[in-house]
């Protein structure tokens, strides 16, 4: 089983629609948790970074995490063609030295 | 522009070949972290290094190698090369040992032949 598990997709939207992308993880010890977004041909580019458990919001961007769940999401409101992207979650832990763990990414696709 | 600057940008070697890939970090900071990324396995963290020292170790194989030089920019040395190691190379920066986000260059997009 990987640590950080994350749908692949492809999930297709229209323009102005909710997306919802989501992560599970089975590390107890992650504290922080991110979501980049990588644009094909690009690095990734950090969007979004979340201290254990709690919501926090930026723009048309929401990242929620529950622990208690082992479960973090990424929402994006009225979302645009600029959007087209794959996105990944990360989580990080100091447990054991230094480390952070991405999941697969999810490639999503915003029809205008 | 990130400011992490990766060299080359394409690489098309055969099998058995040893390449370096080159990267520089954004201004100021200290750490470089080295990224495998292919199809089938996701980002994979290969290793990182801190102001010249090796910090941490992923799933690098013994082909693999990498150092990080006075000037901080860091080179990763592939040898023995196989076909399964064709994928996207990404080094990323950070000011010290974070654990909330890096800084990714481009990629270095390797092909083994």
């Amino acid at each position: 089983q990987k640590e950080v598990e994350q749908d692949p997709g492809p999930l297709s939207v229209p323009e102005g629609a909710i997306v919802s992308l989501n992560c599970t993880y089975s590390n107890s010890a992650f504290q922080y948790f991110m979501w980049y977004r990588q644009y094909s041909r690009k690095g990734p580019e950090l969007l979004m970074y979340t201290y254990s458990s709690g919501n926090k919001e930026d723009g048309r961007f929401t990242a929620q995490v529950d622990k208690s769940s082992k479960y973090i999401s990424l929402f994006i409101r009225d979302s645009q063609p600029s959007d087209s992207a794959t996105y990944l979650c990360a989580m990080s832990s100091n447990t054991g030295g230094f480390k952070t763990i991405f999941g697969a990414g999810t490639r999503l696709f915003v029809k205008a | 522009d990130s400011g992490v600057t990766q060299t080359p940008k394409h690489l098309i070697t055969a099998t058995g070949q040893r390449v370096t890939l080159r990267c520089s970090p954004r201004s100021g900071d200290l750490s470089v972290y080295w990224y495998q990324q292919s199809l089938d396995q996701g980002l994979q963290f290969l290793i990182q290094y801190y102001n010249g020292e090796e910090r941490a170790k992923g799933n690098i194989l013994e082909r693999f190698s990498a150092q990080q030089f006075p000037d901080l920019h860091s080179e990763l040395n592939l040898s023995s090369l196989e076909l399964g190691d064709s994928a996207l190379y990404f080094c990323a920066s950070s000011v010290g040992d974070t654990l909330y986000g890096y800084t990714f260059g481009s990629g270095t997009r390797l092909t083994v032949v």
